[in-house]
């Protein structure tokens, strides 16, 4: 089976500053992995994934993460926070054939003008 | 638009009132999906559906139902809602059932059993 660990349920960063969310995960075979972002009220919009290729990954807003096998972990950064990025972030992982994502249990950013 | 919608997006009831909460996309979509919120434990697989008349059961069905009997629907049931299904329940959607493909979510609703 696979999971995700989310380190922090919170994180507060200056506007500015670096953005930096960790998601370590579990898998017996090669994972293939997601970030979702949440804004208050609304449903999770899919930020990057990460499937075969490049292990660093690009994706919307200026957020980017690399999959890093050896240390089974997808961190999320992004070099410069900005207010719209006060959101809840979930990391998600799944694998071939599988009918779902397992998803951590999340982390929301504060950004502190 | 593609998108996916949920109706109501807010529901107040009382403990053993039946309810339905409709799922809908406008994709083409395969594959359909129910996951309930929870603080502290993120998002949990409720049931899928791989397309129309195939439907599984996922990680937390107790108490639920669903149906798919057009591609494009997939309604959530609650026969006799208890207390403990109190939540924040998303529908999702992807072209076909697959690791790497993306899951398109809709807006939430966010259900109260009293």
């Amino acid at each position: 089976a696979q999971s995700v660990t989310q380190l922090g349920s919170h994180v507060s960063v200056s506007e500015g500053a670096l953005v930096l969310l960790r998601c370590n995960y579990s898998s017996s075979v090669p994972p293939y992995l997601f970030w979702y972002v949440q804004y208050p009220n609304q449903g999770l919009q899919l930020l990057l994934k990460y499937t075969t290729g490049a292990t660093l990954v690009k994706g919307i807003n200026g957020f980017e993460a690399e999959f890093k096998k050896s240390e089974t972990s997808f961190h999320l950064t992004k070099p410069s926070a900005h207010m719209s990025d006060a959101a809840e972030y979930f990391c998600a992982v799944s694998v071939a054939g599988a009918n779902n994502l397992f998803f951590g249990t999340g982390t929301r950013l504060t950004v502190i003008p | 638009e593609a998108q996916v919608t949920q109706n109501p997006r807010y529901l107040i009831t009382v403990t053993g009132k039946k309810l339905t909460v409709t799922c809908s996309q406008n994709m083409n979509h395969e594959y359909m999906s129910w996951y309930r919120q929870d603080p502290g434990l993120g998002l949990r697989q409720i049931y899928y559906s791989m397309n129309v008349e195939v439907t599984d059961k996922g990680d937390v069905p107790e108490g639920y139902k669903v149906s798919r009997k057009e591609k494009r629907n997939f309604p959530l049931i609650l026969e006799s809602p208890s207390p403990n299904q109190t939540s924040l329940y998303f529908c999702a959607s992807s072209l076909i059932r697959g690791g790497g493909e993306t899951q398109y979510f809709g807006p939430g609703t966010r259900l109260l059993v009293l």
